[in-house]
């Protein structure tokens, strides 16, 4: 079945490095692909996302373009700040089956 | 716009007991989806309901179970409560269309003794 895999946090960076975060998917067809961010005691919050390949999403600073040919949507930020810290989840909708599937997490944490 | 509401934030029981976990989903959107997040096994998907009927079902024990009412708030209930079934529980709604955006409550932390 469809799946996503992320590297395993957690992630340590100091104020203003570059991050990346890896996600590599599996999935029949053509999904549409997210990451979502979830802060210290809160839900999930779309981040951004891309639904056709090669298009790159970009909030607040992050980007990830839809690579189809290496299955892989990593999350790039050029400076992180210490409210970045949170825990990231790379997410795709099957578009066999409509559900949406995350992968397990990576906590960024970022020191001042 | 009011956001998606989880009710109760926590919850304590023992093993045996069952509970329900309550969501209102943002005004129009009329389709709600269940996670259960745990740091061993990450997000995982429980079930989806749109206008009262589950679209979409995750590969959870019969018992879990949920339902959708006509105003499109939702409840997900836990029988014989396990204590493997302590997580956050997390609702999300949509407009239910397809590949759109979900909108995700704080959650329901539940702990079972």
């Amino acid at each position: 079945g469809d799946s996503v895999t992320q590297m395993e946090g957690p992630v340590t960076l100091s104020e203003e490095a570059f991050l990346t975060i890896n996600c590599t998917y599996t999935a029949t067809g053509y999904p549409s692909l997210f990451w979502y961010v979830q802060y210290p005691g809160e839900g999930l919050q779309l981040l951004l996302k891309a639904t056709k390949a090669d298009d790159k999403g970009s909030n607040k600073g992050f980007e990830a373009t839809y690579r189809k040919e290496t299955t892989s949507f990593h999350l790039e930020k050029g400076s992180v700040q210490v409210s970045d810290s949170a825990v990231y989840f790379c997410a795709l909708i099957s578009s066999n089956t409509g559900k949406l599937i995350f992968g397990q997490g990576t906590t960024l944490q970022v020191k001042p | 716009k009011a956001g998606v509401t989880q009710t109760p934030r926590y919850l304590i029981k023992t093993r045996g007991q069952q509970v329900t976990l309550s969501c209102s989903p943002i005004s129009g959107h009329r389709s709600v989806s269940w996670y259960q997040q745990t740091p061993g096994q990450g997000l995982q998907f429980l079930f989806e309901y749109f206008s009262e009927t589950q679209r979409n079902k995750g590969n959870f024990p019969g018992r879990f179970s949920g339902r959708q009412f006509s105003n499109s708030r939702s409840e997900m209930n836990v029988s014989t409560l396990e204590l493997g079934d302590s997580a956050l529980y997390l609702c999300a709604s949509s407009t239910g269309s397809g590949k759109e955006k979900l909108f995700f409550g704080s959650g329901t932390q539940l702990s079972v003794l």
